[in-house]
């Protein structure tokens, strides 16, 4: 099976712009979850979703948001950006049925987004 | 709300030394803890999970609730163990609400010295 996809790889934004990335997750998977990866932070969650209803969301500003379509691919949009948002946001899929720990989740590669 | 903490940035070890690297979380109810590891050049991926009890590549992981510990151990460390490992914590519940959000802790880069 293709693992995560994660489309662009990179970004370059401006202040006050708005980006919106994309994930393709593992055929036959229900559950897209986002991170986002700083080296002040680390890897901090963002939301979950699972058939196209977002299932659990991170301590983060509403700037940030997203959705996923019927065929479970999601996407992520920062509105207003700040230089604070450069990170690696990183995708992530799973079964998403039962307990977590039953189907754990497979990493994209990541999309690293700097805003200038 | 949960944290996990993980002390050591970096840990160098030589080849065939044991290896520890120690994760201590704090949550009030009953966890899942896990250990994804990110070799150079790849994707974070799951290493192993305290619930499958399970040794995976050699290493082992024992939960600790009373020292709320659950710390990555490895006999023999190998070259190719150089990585980042990330501790990982998901809250348990029965009806699995907020079960898919994992709570990392910031990693430890091993360093496994030929």
């Amino acid at each position: 099976k293709a693992g995560v996809t994660q489309t662009p790889r990179y970004l370059i934004k401006t202040r006050g712009q708005q980006v919106t990335l994309s994930c393709s997750p593992i055929s036959g998977h229900r559950s897209v979850s986002w991170y986002q990866q700083t080296p002040g932070q680390g890897l901090q969650f963002l939301f979950e979703y699972f058939s196209e209803t977002q299932r659990n969301k991170g301590n983060f500003p509403g700037r940030f948001s997203g959705r996923q379509f019927s065929n479970s691919r999601s996407e992520m949009n920062v509105s207003t950006l700040e230089l604070g948002d450069s990170a690696l946001y990183l995708c992530a899929s799973s079964d998403g049925t039962g307990e977590y720990y039953n189907s754990p989740l497979h990493f994209g590669n990541g999309t690293r987004l700097t805003v200038t | 709300a949960q944290r996990v903490t993980q002390p050591e940035k970096l840990l160098s070890v030589f080849k065939g030394a044991p290896v520890e690297l120690k994760c201590n979380y704090s949550y009030s109810g009953s966890p899942e803890l896990f250990w994804y590891v990110q070799y150079s050049r790849q994707r974070l991926q799951l290493l192993l999970r305290h619930i499958s009890r399970e040794s995976i590549k050699g290493f082992t992981a024992d939960l600790n609730k009373g020292e709320t510990s659950f710390h990555l151990k490895k006999p023999f460390a190998q070259e190719e163990d150089s990585a980042m490992y990330y501790c990982a914590l998901s809250p348990h519940s029965i009806s699995g609400a907020g079960s898919y959000q994992l709570t990392f802790g910031k990693g430890t880069k091993l360093s496994v010295i030929p």
